[in-house]
């Protein structure tokens, strides 16, 4: 199984600062049809998750343009240009390049 | 809009099982594979199942194999989860989700439900 790694575990934000969270993967998630098959979710409290971002930094319907998404092979980035009160909860990456996916432990956000 | 419902969560007793639906609305059903994905409480997610359009092709974690089965009823618009042998680890907050494909031809899994809760304890 492909191990996801989440750092930091948690991060505590004054709004309109950046936040930066890192997801590492123990193999690389670019598959053969040249797309590389890693996600970012939110899940707000009391939510269920919702997606942000596919295939490293394509931004998913609605989501603002504060977040985005970096990186290549086994090394990702989820960047917040400015934190506002809204984004805070729990974010994961994903990956779907093969069965099972797999989450990393989940980074939660919150705001000072 | 795209909806999706869960139900059929509850108290269970280990060695239990029970029967999880989702019903789906606003988007053709069919067209779409669907998954099943679960949360214990307070933790993290963990990916159970994977069913295709036409229910022909099926995965699940290796945590479940053997004990839980996808389905789907396409005239329903429904996915369903039965799950037999229930352990105390299979308590959570289990959701279905769907997997489309973005603008890109990128597949996705958006948007999830709302989550039904399975506890399993004597």
């Amino acid at each position: 199984d492909i191990v996801m790694t989440q750092t930091p575990l948690s991060l505590s934000v004054t709004p309109g600062q950046p936040a930066a969270i890192s997801c590492k993967t123990s193999q690389s998630l670019l598959h053969g049809d040249g797309k590389t098959y890693l996600y970012w979710y939110l899940q707000k409290p009391g939510q269920s998750p919702h997606l942000l971002i596919y295939e490293i930094s394509r931004r998913f319907s609605g989501v603002p343009d504060r977040f985005s998404g970096s990186g290549s092979g086994t090394d990702f980035t989820l960047k917040i240009s400015r934190v506002e009160a809204e984004d805070v909860g729990v974010y994961y990456c994903m990956q779907a390049i093969q069965f099972p996916w797999t989450f990393g432990q989940g980074t939660k956000v919150e705001i000072k | 809009q795209v909806q999706l419902v869960e139900s059929g969560g509850g108290l269970v007793k280990p060695g239990g099982s029970l029967r999880l639906s989702c019903a789906a609305s606003g988007f053709t059903f069919s067209d779409h594979y669907m998954s099943w994905i679960r949360q214990a409480p307070g933790k993290g997610l963990e990916w159970i199942s994977y069913i295709s359009s036409s229910g022909s092709d099926r995965y699940y974690a290796d945590s479940v194999k053997g004990r839980f089965t996808i389905s789907r009823d396409n005239a329903k618009n429904s996915l369903y989860l039965q799950m037999n042998s229930l352990r105390a680890e299979d308590t959570a907050v289990y959701y279905c989700a769907r997997r489309s494909v973005a603008a890109s031809g990128t597949p996705v899994v958006d948007p999830w439900g709302q989550g039904t809760l399975v506890t399993v304890s004597s």
